[in-house]
């Protein structure tokens, strides 16, 4: 069975520009989340799907974020326009449920922004 | 606040050794999950082992442990029998559930090297 997976691995970018990240969770797991982590600071979670609806999207930055998940399956991660701050690790998770469920992470996006 | 704080930054051990990891966190919830992360060098993070916080018996993954003081609010991970694979980023993490979506709050990690 294949694991989380994301696209791209690494992704350098100029201030103002845009850029998509993609993830796509284990087959069959209802709930996606993405988290972010900063040089230096805690993993940071920004949102929660379940299946396409937004479940939570407490901890987006800001409105350059976009996320969305048509269909159920994969997510789109977009950051428009890119700013410094927005510079670190990316990482996108899936569950089969909810609460105290194991979160299945994937590689992570290496974001950095010039 | 609802935290995490790893308070090692790095820790080492030698292998076949025994190492602890601290990790305290606060909140007022009553019923909750603690979990501990690992991310090896430039690979995905996997699950080492989850507590739930109504049970008074710590978790056991085969050579890792937990001891789970929930008066103290401290899940500290013990890691027997040390091998040069456990060495890794170690993320302590809680379930934040709200409104029915449950989040991981995490600490900031701790580094561990395994000398051979």
């Amino acid at each position: 069975e294949a694991g989380v997976t994301q696209f791209p691995s690494h992704s350098v970018i100029e201030k103002g520009q845009t850029v998509t990240l993609r993830c796509d969770p284990i087959s069959g797991h209802d709930n996606l989340y993405w988290y972010r982590r900063v040089m230096g600071k805690e993993i940071k979670f920004l949102l929660h799907f379940v299946k396409e609806s937004k479940q939570d999207e407490s901890g987006m930055p800001n409105n350059r974020f976009l996320a969305e998940r048509t269909g159920g399956t994969y997510s789109t991660l977009k950051v428009q326009p890119a700013e410094l701050e927005d510079s670190g690790v990316y990482f996108c998770a899936s569950s089969v449920d909810q609460v105290g469920e194991t979160q299945y992470f994937g590689p992570g996006t290496r974001l950095l922004v010039l | 606040a609802q935290t995490v704080t790893q308070s090692q930054p790095e820790m080492s051990v030698q292998e076949a050794e025994t190492v602890t990891l601290s990790c305290t966190y606060d909140t007022s919830e009553s019923d909750y999950y603690l979990f501990w992360y690992k991310q090896p060098p430039s690979r995905q993070m996997i699950l080492v082992i989850r507590q739930e916080a109504y049970k008074q018996q710590n978790a056991t993954e085969n050579r890792f442990s937990v001891n789970f003081q929930k008066a103290a609010k401290s899940f500290s991970l013990k890691i027997s029998d040390s091998q040069l694979g456990d060495a890794a980023m170690y993320f302590c993490a809680w379930g934040l559930t709200q409104g029915g979506s449950e989040k991981l709050v995490f600490g900031k990690g701790t580094k561990l090297t395994v000398n051979p």
